[in-house]
């Protein structure tokens, strides 16, 4: 039930294309659903973030999709670039913990 | 730079030695974590702490791995006597505490790379 299940575990996308990556959880305890961007031998950096009293968020070029009935949330690209090209972690945490629980990573690569 | 800061990058040591690993959070983060990274692997979640206590650890933190925040300030990872398996990234993180100030929002820091040969 602590679980985040994350899908595709990689993805190749065009430039210009909307890489969309997927995330469910089973535990409705969750209220707080971040997204984390790696590149290889760097920490993992905060991209976005929701809770679940709404339905999507954007932040530039970053969205974050959210379906509370179904127990997911996704991430789209929009105009993706070569350097979009990372790994990217979706998480979710308790408000009374802030423990991360974390899905386990989607590749993506962002062909010119 | 004020990011989480983490000391030494990389170790590389041989097994059955002792490392410590060094964090220094956000100046005013009260809440610091470690985490462990092994290559294509998310992060798993060791410990975190409120200012100087301890307020959690994972039973991935055997008795082998100890942390402190005597002053709740930076922060040490000490892991004696290590083994292969202990060879991973150390990620250290911090974050603001309390509703309203963003209490969520968790910084990681470059990490500390260990090899144990």
């Amino acid at each position: 039930q602590q679980q985040v299940k994350q899908s595709p575990q990689s993805l190749i996308v065009q430039k210009g294309g909307i890489p969309i990556i997927n995330c469910a959880y089973e535990n409705t305890a969750f209220d707080y659903f971040p997204w984390y961007q790696q590149f290889p031998g760097k920490g993992p950096a905060l991209l976005i973030a929701i809770r679940p009293d709404v339905s999507e968020k954007k932040e530039g070029r970053f969205t974050i999709s959210f379906n509370k009935s179904a127990k997911q949330f996704s991430l789209h690209i929009m105009d993706s670039q070569p350097g979009d090209s990372a790994t990217y972690f979706c998480a979710a945490s308790i408000r009374s913990n802030y423990q991360l629980i974390w899905g386990a990573g989607t590749k993506l690569i962002i062909k010119p | 730079d004020t990011g989480v800061s983490q000391n030494p990058r990389h170790k590389i040591t041989k097994r059955g030695q002792n490392v410590t690993f060094r964090c220094d959070p956000i100046s005013e983060h009260n809440r610091l974590y470690w985490y462990r990274q092994t290559l294509g692997q998310g992060p798993e979640f060791l410990t975190y702490f409120q200012n100087e206590a301890q307020l959690e650890k994972s039973r991935l933190l055997s008795d082998r791995f100890s942390a402190e925040r005597p002053k709740g300030s930076f922060s040490t990872l000490e892991i004696q006597r290590t083994e292969q398996g202990d060879s991973a990234m150390y990620l250290c993180a911090s974050s603001p505490w309390g509703e309203g100030s963003g209490g969520n929002t968790i910084y990681f820091g470059e990490g500390s790379w260990l090899t144990v040969v």
